[in-house]
Parts: C-alpha cells; sequence; structure tokens
C-alpha cells in the first residue's frame, strides 16, 4: 500500500543529544514537509522540500535541520540547539503539479527530551 | 501572510446530532484551497474535505460539506448525522495558490460526540 511511514512511534533522548527522526513515502510524491504539534494546539510548519536536494526552512527551523537525498526520504534531526524539543512531530508529503493538492500525513513520532 | 482562526477551542454533540465547527482566514489573495483536516486519538491526519476558491458551490463529502463565504472570509464545517467515530480535533488549514503547497493551520477544535 503507498503511504508515509514514521518511526518509531516514540523516542526518549536525554537533554543535549541529538535525534533523528525518520521519514519514508512511496507515493511518488516531489514534496515533503515536517510539522511541530504541541499539546492543543495546531501544526506548525519545519521545514519542506520541493524537490530533491533542495529545502527551505518554515516557521519554526530554529534548532532543527534536514536533508533529502532520496525522494522517498526527509529525516528530520533535532539537535541540541532546540530548546523545547519535547513535542509531536507530523511528516506530510503532496505532489503540488497534479489536481489533488492536499498533504497526506505520517502517522508521527513522539519526542521526549528529558 | 495568512492567519487561519478557529474560535471554538471545544464543541459537543449528541449522537445523531448536527454539528457546525467554525473557521475564519484572512488573505489578500484571490485564490486559494480550503481545508478541513480531522486527528483523531490515534493523531493520524485525516483529510475530510476541501474547497476550491473559485468554486462557488459548496464541498460535500458524504456527511460532511462546508459553507464557504468567501466575501466573509469564512469557512465551516458541518457534521451531519454525528457518530461516536467523528470525535476527533479538527484543523482548518489554507494553501496559498502560489505557495508551494504550503498549509497554515488553525488551532484546532476538538469535538466531543456523546452518545
Amino acid at each position: 500500500d503507498g503511504g508515509i511511514t514514521q518511526s518509531p512511534k516514540y523516542l526518549f533522548r536525554k537533554e543535549g543529544q541529538n535525534v533523528t527522526l525518520s521519514c519514508e513515502q512511496n507515493l511518488n510524491h516531489d514534496a515533503m514537509y515536517w510539522y511541530r504539534q504541541d499539546p492543543g494546539q495546531g501544526l506548525r510548519l519545519i521545514y519542506y522540500s520541493q524537490i530533491v536536494n533542495d529545502f527551505q526552512k518554515g516557521d519554526i527551523a530554529e534548532g532543527y535541520s534536514v536533508s533529502r537525498e532520496k525522494k522517498e526520504s526527509f529525516p528530520l534531526t533535532v539537535t541540541s540547539a532546540q530548546k523545547n524539543p519535547t513535542a509531536f512531530y507530523l511528516c506530510a508529503s503532496s505532489q503540488p503539479r497534479q489536481g489533488t493538492y492536499e498533504q497526506y500525513f505520517g502517522p508521527g513520532t513522539r519526542l521526549t527530551v528529558t | 501572510a495568512q492567519t487561519v482562526t478557529q474560535s471554538q477551542p471545544e464543541m459537543s454533540v449528541q449522537e445523531a446530532e448536527t454539528v457546525t465547527l467554525s473557521c475564519t482566514y484572512d488573505t489578500s489573495e484571490s485564490d486559494y484551497y480550503l481545508f478541513w483536516y480531522k486527528q483523531p486519538p490515534s493523531r493520524q491526519m485525516i483529510l475530510v474535505i476541501r474547497q476550491e476558491a473559485y468554486k462557488q458551490q459548496n464541498a460535500t463529502e458524504n456527511r460532511f460539506s462546508v459553507n464557504f463565504q468567501k466575501a466573509a472570509k469564512s469557512f465551516s464545517l458541518k457534521i451531519s448525522d454525528s457518530q461516536l467515530g467523528d470525535a476527533a480535533m479538527y484543523f482548518c488549514a489554507y494553501r496559498s495558490w502560489n505557495a508551494g503547497n504550503m498549509l497554515t493551520f488553525g488551532g484546532g477544535t476538538r469535538l466531543m460526540v456523546k452518545p
């Protein structure tokens, strides 16, 4: 089945450690996105990539980094510079130039930093 | 920059009744898309319905329909014959016509369905 996978579902890290969240899609979508969701709040865009080897900062990119070496993969690294990294992270993809404009979301990763 | 506002943090509805969730947005653009996403307790984001701003006809998807008022910049979601499985967070989202398909989300409305 086509879709987006994020792993792991739950991730625990000590403060000061970098951690990388995985996002893979087999929908053949060009664009991929990372969002952060805090309790009781909406989604905020961290980074997005319209095409392989290119990505742009979203609204809250500080303390995060990404890479897009393959079309299917868009990993997000939460660095020690991110002041409040504990949150729910959602990855999404879309195909902007085709008729369906909506974004498809993965199941998310819950990151807890102590 | 566009903003999306959902003024109802929580709503409740009796099973089989109808409920309307509100969403307003601020934009200077004339062409754009609007979406309603559902996030159940599993936290998976699920697209409920989509509306293109250039279409005057309100979108419908089975029990879900929207009331799109372009001049008022309002995009409400009506859920008819509410079911227990409709209980979730609902997010309104805006997509600019030319903004690389990025979405701006509202803060969400938690819908509770009473049996």
